[in-house]
This record gives structure tokens, C-alpha cells and sequence, in this order.
């Protein structure tokens, strides 16, 4: 079952802030955050387990609530570096096993 | 040096045709993956081996098949390709199912 990502896009000016969601209708092992910019391949950002961890590094964090089955990427202060489509990749309860399966991703236009 | 490389960048065919997409990690990691990005933009996991060993075959046509030599090399083959079949195929490797993965620099396919 494809993850759904909200919002599809979003603009943003530089120094804003970016909220970006993704929920699931089944139980969660983890969740996986990746941004990619045009013409080039995904990269990764973090993985949240479950336990309801959050996680981050600089001024991008994530938290994943796993009653929920949902997770948050969170841009703070946003940089012109941070425009690019943000895909979650969560996997179910049986771990590494079922693979990974991506939202449709966010586009996120951050403008100076 | 780089982590994952995927050959050729890009591949001009017809239909009918028979093609091959070659993929190498050196980061010394025991899982490798193909994934297939549609003109959405929608990444969506093909097959995935860990140790030589098919773990995931998603529902793909069995026009498609991955050949894996050696746990560093991880080659997909395309038969009778159909105008269905152009995107871009990513290659990625992790160290184990589930695991951060590093992306290939992609493969545009474009089957005329």
C-alpha cells in the first residue's frame, strides 16, 4: 500500500519553514525521507524506526509516530539547497523483508 | 570512485528490442535494488537482491529479469521492450534489507 504525501507541493521564500507528511494504512516498521532534485538520483536524508523516535541534522528533522503510522519531515529556515521532491519510503511491520514502497513525493520550490 | 554507477546514462531504443542495464556498487553492501521512475515521477521497486539472492519481485512482466554475478554487480535485463517501458531505472545498494540506500545516477529509457 503507496504511502500518501502531503502536501503535493508547496512554495516557499527562503527562511520559511516546510512541514511535509506522510501517512500509511498499514502498521509500520519504519520510514524512510529522500530528496531529489531534477535530473538526478534520490538521496537519502534519514530513517525513523519504530519506537516514535524523531530524528535530525541541521535544520531538517523528522519525527514518526508509529500508533499513528505517520511521519513528519520538518525544513526549518529553509535554504534555496532545499528545493527538490521529498519522498517518504515506509516499510511494513515484516521489516527489510516487504522492501521499500515511496509516496508520490512533495515538490517543495523554495524562491529568494 | 563513485558509489553506485549505472551504464549507460541513457538509452535510445525500439520496440521489440532487447536491452541490458549494467550497475556496480564498491561500498562493499550485501543488498542491491532496481527501481523504476515513471514520468510522475512515482519510484516504485522492481526486484531486490541481498547475498545473490531474489528477496522482492515486485508484479513486473517477466520481460524483465536481474542478473546478479557477483554481490557487487547487479544487471537488469529488458526483452521485447514495449513503449510502456520508458522511465528512468535507478540502481541502489544498503548495507542490509531496509538500510539507508545509495542511488545510481539513473538510466533514461526511451523506447520508440
Amino acid at each position: 500500500q503507496q504511502p500518501v504525501q502531503s502536501p503535493q507541493a508547496v512554495i516557499l521564500r527562503e527562511g520559511e519553514d516546510a512541514v511535509i507528511n506522510c501517512s500509511s494504512s498499514k502498521a509500520l516498521y519504519s520510514v524512510h525521507w529522500y530528496r531529489q532534485k531534477h535530473g538526478e538520483a534520490p538521496v537519502f536524508l534519514m530513517i525513523l524506526l519504530k519506537g516514535g523516535e524523531q530524528k535530525g541534522h541541521d535544520k531538517i528533522s523528522a519525527s514518526f509516530n508509529e500508533k499513528k503510522q505517520q511521519s513528519s519531515l520538518y525544513l526549518t529556515a529553509s535554504q534555496l539547497s532545499y528545493s527538490g521532491t521529498y519522498f517518504c519510503g515506509t516499510e511494513g511491520s515484516g521489516g527489510g523483508a516487504d522492501g521499500l514502497t515511496f509516496g508520490k513525493g512533495t515538490h517543495l520550490i523554495i524562491q529568494p | 570512485d563513485t558509489a553506485v554507477s549505472q551504464t549507460p546514462k541513457y538509452l535510445v531504443t525500439q520496440m521489440g528490442n532487447d536491452k541490458s542495464i549494467k550497475c556496480e556498487q564498491n561500498l562493499g553492501h550485501d543488498t542491491m535494488y532496481w527501481y523504476k521512475q515513471d514520468s510522475k515521477k512515482f519510484l516504485k521497486i522492481m526486484f531486490s537482491y541481498n547475498n545473490k539472492e531474489l528477496i522482492i519481485n515486485e508484479t513486473v512482466p517477466n520481460r524483465f529479469s536481474p542478473k546478479s554475478p557477483d554481490k557487487a554487480h547487479l544487471n537488469l535485463h529488458i526483452n521485447s521492450l514495449e513503449l510502456g517501458d520508458s522511465a528512468v531505472y535507478f540502481c541502489a545498494s544498503s548495507q542490509n534489507l531496509g538500510g539507508q540506500a545509495f542511488f545510481g545516477q539513473g538510466t533514461r529509457l526511451t523506447v520508440v
